[in-house]
Order: structure tokens, then sequence, then C-alpha cells
């Protein structure tokens, strides 16, 4: 079964400041798919940003990139230039590409606070 | 809206009633999951179907819980006899054919 850990129930970071939120997962197939999702107070889910497993390019979003390391299976958000708007939990999620493709595996979230 | 829509918002139910929400999905997305969240969790996966078929359910979905996409379009999620321990977070997602997926708001649950 494939497991996503977060160890981190909670940061906080001071506005314009950068944060990394931590990530590790665990599986046995070799193509599949990371997620990081916000899920801001009004409680949707928003896709923060994606990184295909068989890609070595760390993916970038504005001010949001990751570190993902394969071997170490590790895949990390940084929020630069961090916002009051950027306060919400987040949440790692793990895509195979097998059978289970389209299913997310969820970590716990990681609570982000940014304050003024 | 182009968004995944879920009805109602909230519910609240007394304790062996039973309650059903509604998910209507992107309209371009053939596939539909459900997921639980309760308090302090990540979304777990209870469900999902490609067009009208419930092609995988999860050991969380107990047999008080059903699931239906008639004509591949909207979904509902019912629950009978409804529990404590059924209060949660129900939220729907649908994916595009690149698999990429989209939530709803998501229909908070309160069993008293």
């Amino acid at each position: 079964a494939q497991t996503v850990t977060q160890s981190q129930p909670e940061m906080s970071v001071q506005e314009a400041e950068t944060v990394t939120l931590s990530c590790t997962y665990d599986t046995s197939e070799n193509n599949y798919y990371l997620f990081w999702y916000k899920q801001p107070p009004s409680r949707q889910m928003i896709l923060v940003i994606r990184q295909e497993a068989y890609k070595q390019q760390n993916a970038t979003e504005n001010r949001f990139s990751v570190n993902f390391q394969k071997a170490a299976k590790s895949f990390s958000l940084k929020i630069s230039d961090s916002q009051l708007g950027d306060t919400a939990m987040y949440f790692c999620a793990f895509m195979g590409g097998g059978s289970t493709l389209g299913r997310l595996y969820f970590g716990r979230g990681t609570q982000l606070t940014v304050w003024p | 809206d182009t968004g995944v829509s879920q009805d109602p918002r909230h519910k609240i139910t007394k304790r062996g009633q039973n309650v059903t929400f509604r998910c209507d999905p992107i309209s371009e997305h053939n596939r539909l999951y459900w997921y639980r969240q309760t308090l302090g969790q990540g979304p777990e996966f209870l469900t999902y179907f490609q067009n009208e078929a419930q092609l995988e359910k999860s050991r969380l979905l107990s047999d008080r819980f059903s699931a239906e996409r008639p004509k591949g379009s909207f979904s509902t999620l019912e629950i009978q006899r409804t529990e404590q321990g059924d209060s949660a977070m129900y939220l729907c997602a649908s994916s595009s054919p690149g698999y990429l997926a989209f939530f709803g708001q998501g229909t908070r649950l309160t069993v008293v």
C-alpha cells in the first residue's frame, strides 16, 4: 500500500519569508505522480503543484517549488515570499501510475500560518 | 460554473437517519471520486467511478454506504442508519483524461 507521511503538523512563517514543508512517501511503483494541495479555511482543496516521477526537473509554479528526491522518496514544498493568503492546511498526495491511477493517497497535512 | 459542485454544504442529522449527498463533476471529466476527511486527517479514498461504472470501493465503505453515478454524470453518496462516527467532511473530486483531480467544496456531515 502507498503511504504518505508529513512529519510537521504545524509550521509558521513571517510574511515575505521562505518556508519548506516536508513530505515522504513509500511505494514500490516506478511511475507515479506527486501533488501538493492547499486547503484554506473555506475547505475547498486546491492544487498547488504537481510532479511526475519520470521527470528529473523539479516543478515550479510562481512562488511554489518542489524538491523531488526520487531515491529518498522525498517531496518537499518550498513557498517563497510567503503571503498571508498562503495560510492553509497543506496536503502532500501520491498517485500511482498503475492500476490505482487517479486515486490519491494523502498525508495528514501541515497547517501553515503566515503572520504579518 | 465549471467547477465541481457538491450539495448540501452542511448536513446535520440524527443518529439512525439516512442521508444522501450529491456531486456534480466538471462536465468533461469521466472519473469521479469520493473521499472522506475527518478532523485532523487527510482525505481518505472511498470509491470512484469511470463513467457510470463503480470501479473500486475502499474497505472504509461499509455496507451502510452506497454510491451511484447514473448515466455517468452526477453522483450520489448515501449513508444509511448514520452513526456518530460518520461525522466528517465528504469530498467529491473529478478528473480529466490527464488524471488531474479537481475537488468540490465538500459536504460536512454532523451526526447527533
